[in-house]
């Protein structure tokens, strides 16, 4: 079957612009997470989805990152005014029912901000 | 704050060597570990899981291993293989109360031919 999608593969913007990062999870699963990972580094948590509802939010660096799951499906990563220090390669992973279970990941989305 | 190390940082190997990867993290009450390979530019591929209480998993060439009282775990890949070069990461869910995985920065694995 179909593993995680991430639209889209490549995003570049400007400092101070607002984009949006997409996640297309495993179809059924009910855990959500986004993670974003930085050259040499392992993947960083930013937030946690179960069903529609964000469990764990505290990885989120600032109030200028924001996500949302309003189905319980497609997640959407929003962040306002990027600077360059949001560079990064944002990742998803969904699993079955939750962190007890195997994360499935996307390819990633990278993100340049000039 | 839970930090999870993973020694070597890289590692170069014939191929058909068994080699082990470690892992390391300063708290001991973890929901569960899980390693992971990533190739270069894609996504990470889960390769095993192993609960709290559960002492070891195997998966084909691999077996890992966790000791929660110490704060380890390795990885042990047999005969190992071209195909196997990649990079291995580690990842620690912390206890009761937190959803958030913890990664280590990685073994980069070569197997030369």
């Amino acid at each position: 079957g179909a593993g995680v999608s991430q639209t889209p593969s490549n995003k570049v913007t400007e400092k101070g612009k607002y984009v949006e990062l997409r996640c297309d999870p495993i179809s059924g699963h009910t855990a959500l997470y986004w993670y974003r990972q930085s050259l040499g580094q392992g993947p960083e948590f930013l937030i946690y989805f179960q069903g529609t509802g964000a469990a764990d939010d505290s990885g989120l660096p600032n109030d200028r990152f924001f996500a949302v799951r309003p189905e319980g499906s497609v997640s959407t990563l929003k962040i306002q005014r990027t600077e360059r220090g949001d560079s990064a390669v944002y990742l998803c992973a969904s699993s079955p029912q939750g962190p007890q279970d195997t994360q499935y990941f996307g390819p990633g989305t990278r993100l340049t901000v000039l | 704050k839970q930090e999870v190390t993973q020694i070597p940082a890289a590692l170069s190997v014939p191929e058909g060597e068994n080699l082990v990867l470690n892992c390391s993290f300063t708290d001991s009450a973890i929901y569960n570990l899980q390693w992971f390979r990533q190739d270069p530019g894609k996504g990470l591929t889960s390769l095993l899981l192993i609960q709290s209480s559960q002492r070891e998993q195997t998966s084909g060439r691999l077996n890992a291993s966790l000791d929660k009282s110490s704060g380890r775990s390795t990885l042990y890949i047999a005969a190992s293989q071209p195909g196997d070069s990649a990079t291995y990461l580690c990842a620690v869910r912390g206890g009761s109360g937190t959803y958030k995985y913890i990664f280590g920065t990685g073994t980069r694995l070569k197997v030369l031919a």
